[in-house]
């Protein structure tokens, strides 16, 4: 089975600027997660879709959305980027909800000027 | 406020020798953990798991120990080898949230 697949890979955006990152899960996962990394606050949840539903949402500013696409795709939307914003964006799916294990796609580094 | 938390930031062992991580976990509702290895820039890699109704999960190499009453986890690697140096973290969630708590990682450095 192919993995985790994000597009694009590498992203340079300006301030004030708006960016969607594209996650296309592992073939037959229904749950897409959204994690960020950076090197002060590590690894950190951003959201949850399932059924294209958000089902769960970390501690992260409204400019932060996302939705799910029938076919279990996902996007993330980031609006009125900051310099702060700067980070790896990480998807990850799992075959449903609850205690499964997660599988990480290969991140999309934002980097905003 | 971290929930999880991986106090060595760094560890050295010999090639062939045992290498152990630690964990440890402050939130009493998690009760499914992960161990994932990460290479720089790519997404982390899924090592092994365990959920709270056991206390040890073997795959190969990797061992990994939960005590639950001390909040707990370790990761054993025997033998160690050189392709094992990564920055590995442990992860923690509870049944029901899909939302995964990382700890800060810890690098391992295998010396050949």
């Amino acid at each position: 089975k192919a993995g985790v697949t994000q597009t694009p890979r590498y992203l340079i955006k300006t301030r004030g600027q708006q960016v969607t990152l594209s996650c296309s899960p592992i073939s037959g996962h229904r749950s897409v997660s959204w994690y960020q990394q950076t090197p002060g606050q590590g690894l950190q949840f951003l959201f949850e879709y399932f059924s294209e539903t958000q089902r769960n949402k970390g501690n992260f500013p409204g400019r932060f959305s996302g939705r799910q696409f029938s076919n279990s795709r996902s996007e993330m939307n980031v609006s009125t980027l900051e310099l702060g914003d700067s980070a790896l964006y990480l998807c990850a799916s799992s075959p449903d909800r609850g205690t499964d294990t997660q599988y990480f796609g290969p991140g999309t580094r934002l980097t905003v000027l | 406020d971290q929930q999880v938390k991986q106090n060595s930031p760094s560890l050295s062992v010999q090639e062939g020798r045992i290498s152990i991580l630690n964990c440890d976990y402050t939130n009493s509702m998690f009760d499914y953990f992960l161990w994932y290895k990460k290479y720089p820039a790519e997404g982390p890699t899924f090592l092994i798991s365990i959920s709270s109704i056991k206390d040890k999960n073997e795959d190969g190499r990797f061992t990994v120990f939960l005590n639950k009453s001390a909040k707990h986890l370790s990761l054993h690697i025997v033998p160690s080898q050189p392709g094992d140096s990564a920055v590995y973290f442990c992860a923690a969630s509870a049944t029901g949230a899909n939302n995964l708590f990382f700890g800060t990682g810890t690098r391992l450095t295998v010396i050949p």
